[in-house]
């Protein structure tokens, strides 16, 4: 009964070669997040759509897109990956609604990006 | 924007001490603070959660607490054991926002 679920599990592109990393939900949760983790370090917010709303962090590359055609699923778009877009990607959601569970995000397993 | 800090950056204990780590953050706002354990090429696993309206919560061997006045709050695992073996991360975020600000993370080694 996986929940939040990301495929591919690992993925080997070429330097600029785009490539799709895909996510999806059985919560029927309305906040879907897109996280860049490499080695040793915390997970980096890329951005988040609140149900078809995006929200884009300060900081993430243009190189990176996404897309949220329904409730269920939600793309990351890598246009021209390069050496240092090697990561681990994680997808999360959110029920983003009041109640005890508001807040709370539930990872997926993660896709590890190699660019060669 | 939100700033977490997380210390110490790596801990080692023997099995059955206990084992604390400590989070600092900057946004008064913040009211929601959680710990996510992950192990090595796994996803993060929320284990507890505090929000600002509670100074202490307990799970078992594991307890989070919270000082709003100082803007910390801490990680407590009491008789650890090896499994307990990850990197933890505390989190801040505003109840009317959706994002996570993490720290850096604690890499645990509990030694048998």
């Amino acid at each position: 009964d996986a929940m939040v679920i990301q495929n591919p599990r690992y993925q080997v592109t070429q330097f600029g070669k785009p490539v799709t990393l895909s996510c999806s939900q059985t919560l029927n949760h309305n906040v879907m997040y897109w996280y860049q983790q490499k080695s040793s370090q915390a997970p980096k917010l890329l951005f988040h759509y609140y149900d078809k709303d995006f929200n884009n962090e300060a900081d993430t590359p243009d190189n990176f897109q996404s897309r949220r055609p329904n409730t269920s699923f939600c793309f990351l778009d890598i246009r021209s990956p390069g050496l240092g877009d090697a990561a681990m990607y994680l997808c999360a959601t959110n029920i983003g609604r009041g109640g005890r569970f508001k807040n709370e995000q539930f990872f997926g397993p993660g896709t590890r990006l190699t660019v060669l | 924007g939100e700033n977490v800090e997380q210390h110490p950056s790596t801990l080692s204990v023997q099995e059955g001490d206990s084992a604390v780590i400590k989070c600092t953050y900057s946004d008064s706002a913040s009211n929601y603070f959680p710990w996510y354990k992950q192990e090595l090429g796994k996803r993060p696993q929320l284990i507890i959660d505090i929000r600002s309206n509670v100074g202490e919560k307990k799970d078992q061997r594991i307890a989070v607490t919270l000082n709003k006045t100082a803007k910390h709050f801490s990680l407590h695992i009491t008789e650890t054991q090896p499994e307990d073996s990850a990197v933890y991360f505390c989190a801040a975020s505003r109840n009317s926002g959706y994002a996570l600000n993490f720290g850096k993370g604690t890499s645990l080694l509990v030694t048998p």
